[in-house]
């Protein structure tokens, strides 16, 4: 699976959207960029995940530049409760059972201001 | 609807002892996973189910850990001979792959295991 890169820590103010990096310059044609969090002392969570398109749900949107090297994470209002860890990470389509294991790295600590 | 439950929650065992964790994924999904976290690092894969069927363990650590799932629900992760090294949090996930087009998995609490 492509390696992924993201900023170790950011902070955004209450209110004001919170745009989150990625950078994943090998990831391959086929390959999906997926978004985690995960709030303190709980499990990750699924937030949105995109091939190419822009993507928008009742969460976030996700920018993903054309050649696919890199993308945001846009949360439009943050709120405190959106602090959290946010992982980027790129999985191969579900073709097959087996190959659905996600590849986290570190992370993104987001941290919202009052 | 019921999440992805773990239990306990917290475990603290000495050195040596064996420990059992369980997983009560959401009813219905087929796939299940067991994931470790270390303090301050990302969740690192540790095996898979489909089913009953373990088809993929490449994570597991050692011949310690052994993880099943025998009536293709619950499912228990087994650590023997704890070690220090061993303590993390240990989270499971759970999908309905089969029904699901995208990777989305519903992830338990996790629980955390101290070894003294």
């Amino acid at each position: 699976d492509a390696k992924t890169t993201q900023p170790t820590s950011m902070d955004c103010a209450e209110g004001r959207a919170a745009n989150l990096p990625c950078n994943h310059s090998t990831i391959s044609g086929n390959e999906y960029v997926y978004w985690y969090r995960q709030i303190h002392s709980q499990g990750p969570q699924y937030i949105i995940h995109g091939l190419k398109n822009n993507e928008t749900n009742e969460m976030a949107s996700l920018i993903i530049t054309e050649d696919r090297k890199s993308s945001t994470l846009i949360l439009p209002h943050a709120t405190l409760r959106d602090t959290a860890v946010y992982y980027c990470i790129v999985s191969p389509p579900l073709l097959n059972f087996g190959n659905e294991k996600l590849t986290f790295g570190t992370g993104t600590r987001l941290t919202i201001i009052p | 609807g019921a999440g992805v439950s773990q239990s306990p929650r917290y475990k603290v065992a000495k050195r040596g002892q064996d420990v059992a964790l369980r997983c009560d994924p959401i009813s219905g999904h087929v796939s299940l996973f067991w994931y470790q976290q270390a303090l301050g690092q990302g969740p690192e894969f540790l095996t898979y189910f489909q089913n009953e069927a373990q088809l993929d363990k490449s994570g597991l650590p050692s011949d310690r850990f052994f993880a099943e799932r025998p009536e293709g629900s619950v499912s228990t992760l087994k650590i023997q001979r704890t070690q220090q090294e061993d303590s993390a949090v240990y989270l499971c996930a759970s999908s309905d792959r089969d029904r699901r087009s995208y990777n989305e998995q519903f992830f338990g609490p996790g629980t955390r295991l101290t070894v003294l």
